[in-house]
Formats: C-alpha cells, structure tokens, sequence
C-alpha cells in the first residue's frame, strides 16, 4: 500500500510569515500533485510536478519534488489569510489512473 | 457549464431511507472516481470507472453502490446507511495525459448526514 505522510498536521502563522509543508512517502510516484480544499468545497488542483528535483512556482507557492519522487515540499512566502485552507498532496501511481492523498494539512492565517 | 457538478450539495438521510448522489463532468474526461473524505482522515477512493467500465472498487461495503451509464455521468446509490457513514462524498474526473499521469478535478462535494 503506497501512503504519503503530510506534515504538519495543522499550522497556524501570522500574515507575512513563511512556511513549508511536506510531504513524503517511501513510495516512487509518477507525478505529484497539491491542492488546496476550503470549507464545503472540493480540492482544487494547483500544480502537478512530475520531474525528480522539479521546481514549480504559482506567485508565492513554491513546489518541488523530491530527485527520487518520493517526497513533496509546498513553500509559502509571506502568506496571506487568502491561503487558508487544507492542502492536500497526492502521488499518482505508473500504470493506474488513480491517485493516492496525503491526510492534508490544514494552515491558517491570522491577520 | 464547466467542470464537475455534484448534486445535491446536502443531503440528510435516515438509516432506512435510499438515495442517490449525482455527478456530471463536462471536461471530456474518460475517467471517474467517488471519494469519501471523513474528518481527520485521509480521501477514501470508493470507486473508479474508466470509459464507463468500473476498475476499482477499494472494499466498500454493499450499501454503496455506484453507477456509470455513460462517460460523462456518475451515480452513488445510497441505502441502509450507517450514522458512521455521514461524510463529505466527492467525485472526480481526469483524462490521462501523453505520458500516464493523472490530474483530477473535483466536485463541490455532498455533505452527507445519516441519522
């Protein structure tokens, strides 16, 4: 069974700090995606990285995947309330059209 | 319309009662999926259907049941619920890109409420 671990779990910064999320798996996956989920909705694709050591940026997200593509890094310069949400990672698996999630990781901004 | 639509967006049963969630996707997608996403643990794939054939179902017990009468179409038949089985239920589609990966996209979900 392949699983990815996110961590953390919950964060809780002030606006205008930085952070990073992670995700990581003992698992090779084909491509690694992140979304992001807000209350009574579903999950939104942002990025998907497929490339061992791939660096992708959306304004002030900064994703990379793992040279392996075992593991994911989601990093947040000088967030804002607007990233509230669950961030979810997913690994898609070669040969199946499937994805498996991570358990997400729920970040707030305070103003 | 766009993407993919989920109805109802609430929906509160009683353990006896049958009903059905629906999902439509207008992305031209050949493949669809139903998660089940509880509080604090990890989406649940339930089922997937690929060019309307189903491919997997992850041991979901008998009181689900789903349906796929075309590609752009799915259904989850809902009857003899259990309180435990009050969840957000999420359908996704995705057409596999040139090189095998996948991307889904997500309905709004239904919250789903077993009493």
């Amino acid at each position: 069974t392949q699983l990815l671990e996110q961590s953390p779990q919950f964060l809780s910064i002030q606006e205008g700090e930085n952070l990073t999320v992670y995700c990581n798996s003992s698992s090779v996956f084909s491509s690694l995606q992140w979304y992001r989920q807000e209350p009574g909705e579903g999950p939104v694709l942002l990025v998907t990285v497929v490339t061992g050591g791939e660096v992708k940026k959306l304004k002030r997200l900064t994703f990379q995947f793992g040279d392996a593509r075992k593991d994911s890094s989601l990093h947040i310069t000088a967030a804002q309330p607007g990233d509230t949400g669950l961030y979810l990672c997913a690994g898609g698996i070669q040969g199946a059209q499937k994805l498996v999630f991570g358990q997400g990781t729920r970040l707030t901004i305070n103003p | 319309e766009t993407g993919v639509t989920q109805t109802p967006r609430h929906l509160v049963m009683g353990m006896t009662n049958k009903k059905s969630l629906k999902c439509e996707q207008h992305l031209g997608h050949n493949a669809m999926y139903w998660y089940k996403q509880s509080a604090k643990k990890p989406l649940e794939l339930m089922f997937v259907y690929n060019f309307k054939e189903q491919t997997e179902n992850n041991s979901v017990p008998s009181r689900f049941s789903p349906e796929c009468p075309n590609s752009s179409h799915l259904f989850l038949h809902l009857h003899t619920l259990q309180p435990e089985d009050s969840a957000l239920y999420l359908c996704a589609s995705s057409q596999r890109d040139r090189v095998g990966n996948t991307e889904a996209f997500f309905g709004q979900g239904t919250r789903l409420t077993v009493v």
